[in-house]
C-alpha cells in the first residue's frame, strides 16, 4: 500500500532532551512537509522540502531541525530549544505541482514530561 | 502572504439537514483551494479541491464546495448531513503563482457536529 508512515504514534520527552520524529513515504512525492497542530490553532508549518538535500523554514521553525537525505524520508528533530514542544505533529507529502493535494500521515503526539 | 480564515469554530446541524462550513482566503495570485477532514487523533484526509473551471466542485462522501472569486470564499457544503460527518474540517490554500514554493496554508479548523 502506498502512503505516509509516521512513527512513533506517541512519544514522551523529558525536559532538555532532543527527540526525532520519523516520516517515510512511498508515494514518490518530491515535496514533504511538517506541521504542528495545537487545539484551536489549526496547522502551522514548521519546515518543508521540495527536493532532496533542500528544505525551507516554515512559519514556526525555531527549536526544530530537519534533514532530507533521501526522497522517501523527512525526519523532524525537536530540540531542547523548543520551549513548548507538547503538540500533535503531522507529516505530509505531495507532488511538486501546486495543484496537487497533500497526503498526510497519522501523526505523532509528543508530550513533555 | 497567503492566509485562510474559517470564521466558525463550531457548526452544529441536525442529521438530514444541509450543512455549510465557511472558508475565506487571501492570496496574491490565483488560488488553489483544498478541504480536508480530520477524525480524532488521526491525520488529515483529502476531500476535494478547486484548481480551475467550474465553481462547484464535488468531492468525497457527498461533499461539495463552491468557489466564489469575488467574495474570496470556498465554502464546504453537503445537502444532507450524517452523524458520521462529525469531525474537524480544514480549508487550505496555495498561491498558484509567485515563488511560494508550493507552501500550503491552513485555516484554524471548524468542528462539525451532526446531531441525531
Amino acid at each position: 500500500d502506498g502512503g505516509i508512515t509516521q512513527s512513533p504514534k506517541y512519544l514522551f520527552r523529558k525536559e532538555g532532551q532532543n527527540v526525532t520524529l520519523s516520516c517515510e513515504q512511498n508515494l514518490n512525492h518530491d515535496a514533504m512537509y511538517w506541521y504542528r497542530q495545537d487545539p484551536g490553532q489549526g496547522l502551522r508549518l514548521i519546515y518543508y522540502s521540495q527536493i532532496v538535500n533542500d528544505f525551507q523554514k516554515g512559519d514556526i521553525a525555531e527549536g526544530y531541525s530537519v534533514s532530507r537525505e533521501k526522497k522517501e524520508s523527512f525526519p523532524l528533530t525537536v530540540t531542547s530549544a523548543q520551549k513548548n514542544p507538547t503538540a500533535f505533529y503531522l507529516c505530509a507529502s505531495s507532488a511538486v505541482q501546486k495543484n496537487t493535494e497533500a497526503f498526510f500521515g497519522q501523526g505523532t503526539r509528543l508530550t513533555v514530561v | 502572504a497567503q492566509s485562510v480564515a474559517q470564521p466558525e469554530d463550531q457548526v452544529n446541524v441536525a442529521e438530514g439537514n444541509p450543512l455549510t462550513v465557511k472558508c475565506t482566503y487571501s492570496v496574491s495570485g490565483n488560488p488553489y483551494l483544498f478541504w480536508y477532514v480530520q477524525y480524532p487523533n488521526r491525520g488529515l484526509q483529502f476531500l476535494l479541491k478547486y484548481i480551475t473551471g467550474d465553481n462547484l466542485v464535488k468531492g468525497s462522501y457527498g461533499f461539495e464546495a463552491e468557489f466564489n472569486k469575488s467574495q474570496t470564499s470556498f465554502h464546504l457544503k453537503k445537502p444532507s448531513a450524517l452523524v458520521s460527518d462529525s469531525a474537524l474540517y480544514f480549508c487550505a490554500v496555495r498561491d498558484a503563482g509567485g515563488t511560494s514554493y508550493g507552501k500550503l496554508t491552513f485555516g484554524q479548523g471548524t468542528i462539525l457536529t451532526v446531531h441525531p
